[in-house]
């Protein structure tokens, strides 16, 4: 089955500094990536996703980039506010057994310090 | 993600006991999901249901039960064999049963504790 690995588990920046948290995955047959974000003892809210036909998109501070040949891709945050600070978990997703089978990762506890 | 929701938000459990997780969804979608959320790691697919009346089991269905008699709802039950069902229960939807690109929506969890 996919195997889902993201790095690093925690992560400490400044308040105005970038942030990047990578994963890779095992299946190639995964063709659509999405990243989520989870506040504490809230539920995980998309916030971008890529899929497997684009290497690379962009919603303002965040950007996603993916590596068909290497089985990886990242979440990139600019300029990073105190409300980023939250666990962020990447996703791969393909069709496995009729259905959308998604595997997700570890998470990444993100700090900002003001 | 709105328009799942699920409840009750905290659930305690005394032993030997099933209890029931309700998960409601108002976006007409075709798949519903239930993951188990443990501290320190992923989300873990418990069971899911691509259409009314049919489900199927997940990676970590031992312990669990579901039922499909609507559309809109996918209750959980957590029986007394699941020896270690303290977590936070997630449940999810998405728009088609064919899809592998389609985006999975979360209710808000609820969290179980074991008495």
């Amino acid at each position: 089955g996919e195997n889902v690995e993201q790095h690093p588990s925690t992560l400490s920046v400044q308040e105005g500094d970038s942030a990047v948290i990578k994963c890779t995955y095992s299946d190639s047959a995964s063709n659509y990536f999405p990243w989520y974000k989870q506040e504490l003892g809230k539920r995980p809210q998309l916030i971008i996703d890529i899929r497997s036909n684009v290497g690379e998109k962009k919603d303002q501070r965040i950007a996603v980039t993916l590596n068909k040949t290497a089985k990886h891709f990242s979440l990139h945050i600019t300029e990073t506010q105190p409300e980023d600070s939250a666990v962020y978990f990447c996703a791969a997703s393909r069709r496995s057994g009729g259905y959308q089978k998604v595997t997700f990762g570890t998470g990444t506890k993100l700090q900002v310090i003001p | 993600d709105g328009g799942i929701t699920q409840s009750p938000k905290y659930l305690f459990r005394k032993e030997g006991q099933n209890v029931t997780l309700s998960c409601e969804q108002n976006l007409n979608h075709d798949a519903m999901y239930w993951y188990r959320q443990d501290p320190g790691q992923g989300l873990r697919l418990i069971y899911y249901s691509q259409i009314v009346n049919d489900f199927q089991k997940g990676d970590i269905a031992e312990g669990y039960s579901v039922s499909r008699e609507k559309k809109e709802s996918f209750p959980l039950t957590v029986t007394s064999a699941q020896k270690n069902p303290t977590a936070f229960y997630l449940c999810a939807s998405s728009r088609s049963r064919s899809g592998s690109t389609d985006t999975q929506y979360f209710g808000p969890g609820t969290r179980l504790t074991v008495l």
